[in-house]
């Protein structure tokens, strides 16, 4: 099955920095979607890419569907104590009676003040 | 909109037992999901439902797991015997119908995290 490479796994950054994470594929996605989990509740959708090449941002959220549809980013700028979380990536496929959601294992963020 | 519901949140069972758990999508959403998330596998798709009817159980483990919907507003996941190893947090998503290749968001519940001891 299709695979995600999610790096960093995790990350201990200062209140005000900059976090970036990424995802790369063996395959080919229609769609890159970026989550965050906070303890006890269930994913959160944060962007969500459709085109290769899309840049969008969301706040202090950007994110870039690549241009190979084979991998994506996430920036935070300006980090806050709140934005502590695992972050997902999931790549989307749909099409020939297929629709496939596959979750990166994720990026556990902790913020120190 | 109450959001997707789960139930119970936590579940403790022995090796052995039955165990079902309980999700209400959106009202509205006729794309349901099951997912199980572990810390060594992350998140996978169990199962999906579209309009009730189970479109692909690929991602369930063994035959010790069932899922139904009998219908729009209810579904539930069973594993019976449980082990130990099923240990793991579930999670119930609902979307709204996908156009073509175009994602349409899932919006997951809280999960219930299963303990089997």
């Amino acid at each position: 099955g299709q695979q995600l490479n999610q790096s960093p796994q995790s990350m201990f950054i200062q209140e005000g920095e900059d976090v970036s994470m990424n995802c790369t594929s063996s395959s080919i996605f229609n769609t890159w979607l970026w989550y965050k989990q906070e303890p006890g509740e269930g994913p959160v959708l944060l962007i969500a890419l459709y085109k290769a090449g899309e840049l969008t941002s969301n706040g202090r959220l950007t994110a870039q569907f690549g241009i190979t549809r084979k991998d994506s980013f996430l920036n935070i700028s300006a980090s806050i104590p709140s934005d502590v979380g695992i972050y997902f990536c999931a790549g989307f496929y749909s099409g020939a009676g297929s629709y496939q959601l596959t979750f990166g294992k994720g990026t556990k963020l902790s913020v120190i003040p | 909109d109450a959001g997707v519901i789960q139930s119970p949140r936590h579940e403790v069972t022995e090796m052995g037992q039955e165990v079902t758990l309980r999700c209400k999508p959106i009202s509205g959403h006729d794309y349901l999901f099951w997912y199980r998330q572990t810390m060594m596998r992350g998140l996978e798709l169990l199962i999906y439902f579209n309009n009730n009817v189970p479109i692909d159980d690929s991602g369930m483990p063994e035959d010790r797991f069932s899922a139904k919907m009998p219908n729009a507003s209810f579904s539930t996941l069973k594993i019976q015997p449980s082990e130990p190893r099923d240990s793991a947090v579930y999670f119930c998503a609902s979307s709204s119908r996908s156009s073509g290749t175009t994602y349409n968001e899932q919006f997951f519940g809280p999960g219930t995290r299963l303990t089997v001891l």
